[in-house]
């Protein structure tokens, strides 16, 4: 079945990179997301790639994309106390009801 | 522009109480939408989600129910709560195109506590 995984815990120092990756199984998508969850509030759609690119650059994050190995990234450059939080990756698949298949989440801790 | 409220924010229940949880979307019509359960602060698990007025599907099987009586209406119910209830409560939405693709959005939650 579809399926997303995410390493549980990544802690970076503040001020360098943070990189989180996912890897997944349904290559069907359009697109696929990274979702932020900082503590005791919802889910925030944080970025998108198009299945389409390699790489896309938004400030500070960078996602990268491997469809052969079906690996996707999230790179924070810079980070910061505030990046702390759970990132979700997230595969849509192709569902008539925009189901998508969340990856378990990857909680970032910043050492100062 | 599309908002989405979930009420209330935090909930503690007694052990076979009811329960009652609502959400609502603004800003959109007919759209797709989706209860999860979060427990601990970890993974998402699918409960109930609903493409239209009357329409649920159930994707695990439990004491919980959903209904959707309005376009942009989505409550979760139980008749009687079990310990293992306990969790974070999420609603989502997303807009209805077919063929998938189609970004969630998610409320603030509900954090229900079962003594």
């Amino acid at each position: 079945g579809e399926d997303v995984e995410q390493s549980l815990f990544l802690s970076v120092r503040e001020g360098d990179s943070s990189v989180i990756n996912c890897t997944y199984t349904d290559s069907s998508s359009t697109y696929l997301y990274w979702y932020k969850q900082e503590p005791g509030a919802g889910l925030q759609l944080l970025t998108y790639i198009f299945s389409n690119m390699d790489m896309k650059q938004d400030q500070r994050l960078t996602v990268l994309l491997n469809k052969k190995d079906k690996h996707l990234s999230l790179r924070i450059a810079d980070t910061q106390t505030g990046d702390s939080a759970i990132y979700f990756c997230a595969d849509p698949g192709y569902s008539s009801a925009s189901k998508i298949i969340f990856g378990s989440g990857t909680r970032l801790s910043i050492r100062p | 522009s599309q908002t989405i409220h979930q009420w209330p924010a935090t909930l503690v229940q007694p052990v076979g109480s009811p329960l009652s949880l609502e959400c609502t979307v603004e800003g959109t019509s007919n759209p797709n939408l989706y209860w999860y359960r979060q427990a601990a602060g970890r993974g998402l698990q699918l409960l109930f989600y609903s493409v239209g007025i009357g329409q649920i599907s159930s994707e695990v099987p439990q004491n919980l129910s959903a209904s959707r009586p309005q376009d942009r209406q989505f409550i979760l119910s139980s008749k009687k709560l079990l310990l293992s209830d306990s969790g974070f409560y999420l609603c989502a939405w997303s807009g209805s195109l077919t063929g998938g693709n189609q970004p969630q959005h998610f409320g603030d939650g509900t954090r229900l506590s079962i003594l």
